[in-house]
C-alpha cells in the first residue's frame, strides 16, 4: 500500500515568516490533495495537484508538485495566525481519486 | 459551512449498544466516502459509494456496517464496537468517485466507546 510521509510533523513559526511542508509519497503519485484540519473537525480542502511539474497558489499558499521525486511542497508566505491547522496531504495511487491515502499531517503553530 | 453535514457530532455508546452515524450532503454529488482519524494515525479510508453502490470496503469489520439510501446520504451503523473504535469519522463527498474530483469533508462525529 501507498504510504505518505510528511515533514515537518510540527512547525512553529512567527508570524510573518515564510514556511515550506513536504509530503513524499513511496508510490507513483496521480494526483496529489492538500487539505487543512483544524483540531476535532473536518478537513477543508485547498489544492488539488495532477500533473508534474503543476504548481497552483491560493491567497498566500502555493503548492507544487514534482512527479519525478513523487513529492509535493505546500509553501505559505507572510505567515498568519488563521494558517494555524493540521496540513494533509492525500496521494491518489490509483488513479481513480477515490481511494486516497494520507500523511500523518504537519501541525503548523503561528505566534505572534 | 462545508456542504456535508454530519450527526451527531459527538457520540459515547457502551460496547454493546447499537448506533448510527448520519451524513448528509446538498452538493449534487454521486460518491461518498467514510473515514476513520485516530490520533497519531494517519486518515484510514473505510467504505467507498459511488451512485448508491459500495465500490471500496477497506478490510473494515463487520461491527461497523454502511448504508446508502441515495446519493445524498450516508449512515454508517455501529454495533458491539471496541474501545480501539473510539476515533473521528468523517464523512465526505465527491461528485464522481471515478474522476479526479476533490473529496469534500464534513466535521466529524468523535466517537468515543466506554
Amino acid at each position: 500500500s501507498q504510504e505518505l510521509e510528511q515533514s515537518p510533523q510540527s512547525l512553529i513559526v512567527q508570524e510573518g515568516k515564510n514556511l515550506t511542508i513536504n509530503c513524499t509519497s513511496s508510490k507513483t503519485l496521480y494526483g496529489l490533495y492538500w487539505y487543512k484540519q483544524k483540531y476535532g473537525e473536518g478537513l477543508i480542502f485547498l489544492m488539488m495537484l495532477q500533473k508534474g511539474g503543476e504548481e497552483k497558489s491560493h491567497e498566500k499558499i502555493t503548492a507544487k508538485l514534482d512527479e519525478k521525486k513523487q513529492q509535493s511542497s505546500l509553501h505559505i508566505t507572510a505567515s498568519q495566525p488563521s494558517h494555524a491547522g493540521i496540513y494533509l496531504c492525500g496521494a491518489d495511487s490509483t488513479g481513480t481519486a477515490s481511494k486516497l491515502t494520507f500523511g500523518t499531517g504537519t501541525r503548523l503553530q503561528v505566534t505572534l | 459551512e462545508t456542504g456535508v453535514t454530519q450527526t451527531p457530532r459527538h457520540l459515547v455508546m457502551g460496547m454493546t449498544n447499537k448506533k448510527s452515524l448520519k451524513c448528509e450532503q446538498h452538493l449534487g454529488h454521486n460518491a461518498m466516502y467514510w473515514y476513520k482519524q485516530s490520533a497519531k494515525k494517519p486518515l484510514e479510508l473505510m467504505f467507498v459509494y459511488n451512485f448508491k453502490e459500495q465500490t471500496e470496503n477497506n478490510s473494515v469489520p463487520s461491527r461497523f456496517s454502511p448504508e446508502c439510501p441515495n446519493s445524498s446520504h450516508l449512515f454508517l451503523h455501529l454495533h458491539t464496537l471496541q474501545p480501539e473504535d473510539s476515533a473521528l469519522y468523517l464523512c465526505a463527498s465527491s461528485l464522481t468517485g471515478d474522476g479526479n474530483q476533490p473529496q469534500h469533508f464534513g466535521d466529524g462525529t468523535r466517537l468515543s466507546i466506554l
